[in-house]
């Protein structure tokens, strides 16, 4: 079964205290994605990766870093968390497509939500 | 600066058809596409259009017109699972997607 899986699901936490959200998928896939998504304001992209090694920066990339170190896993990496990072976050991972004629569908984790107090 | 549009909330009753519209104004266009998303769940693909035109797909179509930067999703049939929050996205850039703030649809028995 094709599969994004995150973790954790739910994790509260302190200012200034570095945690990790893992992201796994099982499709092979060459494109991944984070994401925060909050109240009004829809999905915003945190960074995104092309390949093993090759990661660029989305629209709300501050406070965040990632690495693809494998192709299946994404972590996201939040090294001293702040209040305003408190969101839900969803990692996606793209089908791969190669231009824009190609589906480009993306496939989501379940998502995490992350409280900084 | 770049930006979709769309309603935030529809209402409609089973078995009606409604239409979500979806403006855009981004610095690069490849495709524009549609997620859904239910209370508590992760947005699931819907469609996907890079060219003009109109998109069915089941109870579902989707439609782009590139020169007017609009498109809309159509849904027929509305059933109660429906009811959910509807994204449309566009993808701006070589995997950098922008996405529109969410359109709730309730649907009514």
């Amino acid at each position: 079964e094709a599969q994004v899986t995150q973790n954790p699901r739910y994790l509260i936490t302190v200012t200034g205290k570095k945690l990790t959200v893992t992201c796994s998928q099982n499709m092979n896939h060459e494109y991944m994605s984070w994401y925060r998504q909050d109240p009004g304001l829809g999905l915003r992209q945190i960074y995104y990766s092309m390949n093993v090694e090759v990661t660029d920066k989305g629209d709300v990339p501050e406070g965040y870093k990632v690495s693809r170190k494998e192709k299946r896993n994404f972590p996201l990496i939040l090294e001293s968390p702040s209040p305003n990072q408190t969101s839900l976050y969803f990692c996606a991972s793209i089908s791969s497509g190669t231009g824009g004629l190609s589906k480009n569908i993306q496939y989501f984790g379940a998502g995490t939500r992350l409280s900084v107090l | 600066g770049q930006s979709l549009e769309q309603p935030s909330e529809v209402t409609a009753v089973e078995g009606a058809i409604v239409q979500i519209n979806c403006t855009y104004q981004t610095s690069g266009f490849y495709g524009l596409s549609w997620y859904q998303q239910h209370d508590g769940g992760a947005p699931t693909f819907l469609s996907y259009n890079a060219l003009d035109g109109l998109e069915e797909t089941g109870r579902f179509s989707s439609f782009l017109s590139r020169s007017d930067s609009y498109g809309y999703l159509l849904l027929q049939e509305l059933q109660m699972k429906d009811s959910a929050s509807y994204f449309c996205a566009v993808l701006s850039g070589t995997y950098k997607y922008i996405f529109g703030t969410g359109t709730r649809l309730k649907v009514l028995a």
